[in-house]
């Protein structure tokens, strides 16, 4: 298994702001993944973050609104930018060891946004 | 596209009793399956997957899901339930073809009641 902590774990932001979202695990792992949980809703992927090249987006999510980092193979950022509060959500990244792909997906405890 | 539908968004019964939470996928290409647990206030916790070979998998905490290829269903049963499992269930698919990208159902909610 692997250890993922996220940072922040909960925040209150206001519209127009940005936040930094930071994904952190104890091992290297081949691939890294954003997910988004809105309210009541399931988990839709926002994007794979690569390493040392731009993170591949699903339809509906873009680069400008969602900008993400890989610098390593541990770490992770995902930034959620110009906030309005249709981006209230859980924010969860998830983890697939390079040798178990690409079967087991862990997953982090999630930053949970709120935005006013 | 791929789609999970997960029937019923919340299931109550009493400990002890069975419990059965529906999962159907939308392919009928080859798939992983999985289900995950979220416990309140935690992360996603993997309970079970199938990847191939026999039909019936076991899990995590006595749970085990059987997958009917003919029915696209993935359906996860627990012969007898306690508190402990009160959480939120989520069946996922994967396409084999895929990077990983897992597809996640709507979740269903199960509260064990004494």
């Amino acid at each position: 298994s692997a250890v993922i902590s996220q940072k922040p774990s909960r925040d209150i932001c206001q519209r127009g702001t940005s936040l930094t979202i930071q994904c952190q695990v104890d091992s290297q792992v081949t691939m890294m993944f954003w997910y988004r949980q809105q309210p009541g809703q399931s988990l839709t992927l926002i994007a794979t973050a690569n390493q040392g090249s731009e993170a591949t987006y699903e339809s509906g999510f873009v680069i400008d609104k969602f900008p993400i980092s890989r610098p390593n193979l541990t770490f992770s950022t995902l930034t959620v930018s110009n906030m309005s509060p249709e981006d209230s959500s859980i924010y969860l990244c998830s983890v697939v060891h390079r040798d178990r792909f690409p079967y087991e997906q862990y997953f982090g405890p999630g930053t949970r946004l709120t935005v006013t | 596209a791929q789609s999970v539908t997960q029937l019923d968004s919340q299931v109550p019964v009493f400990e002890e009793a069975p419990v059965e939470l529906r999962c159907n996928y939308s392919s009928s290409v080859s798939v992983y399956l999985f289900w995950y647990v979220q416990y309140p206030n935690q992360g996603l916790q993997l309970l079970l997957k199938y990847l191939s070979g026999s039909t019936l998998v076991k899990g995590i905490n006595g749970f085990e899901a059987e997958f009917n290829k003919s029915q696209t269903s993935f359906h996860l049963r627990k012969p007898s339930v306690h508190i402990s499992d009160t959480a939120e269930y989520f069946c996922a698919v994967s396409d084999r073809g895929s990077q990983g990208n897992l597809i996640f159902g709507k979740g269903t909610k199960l509260s064990v009641k004494p």
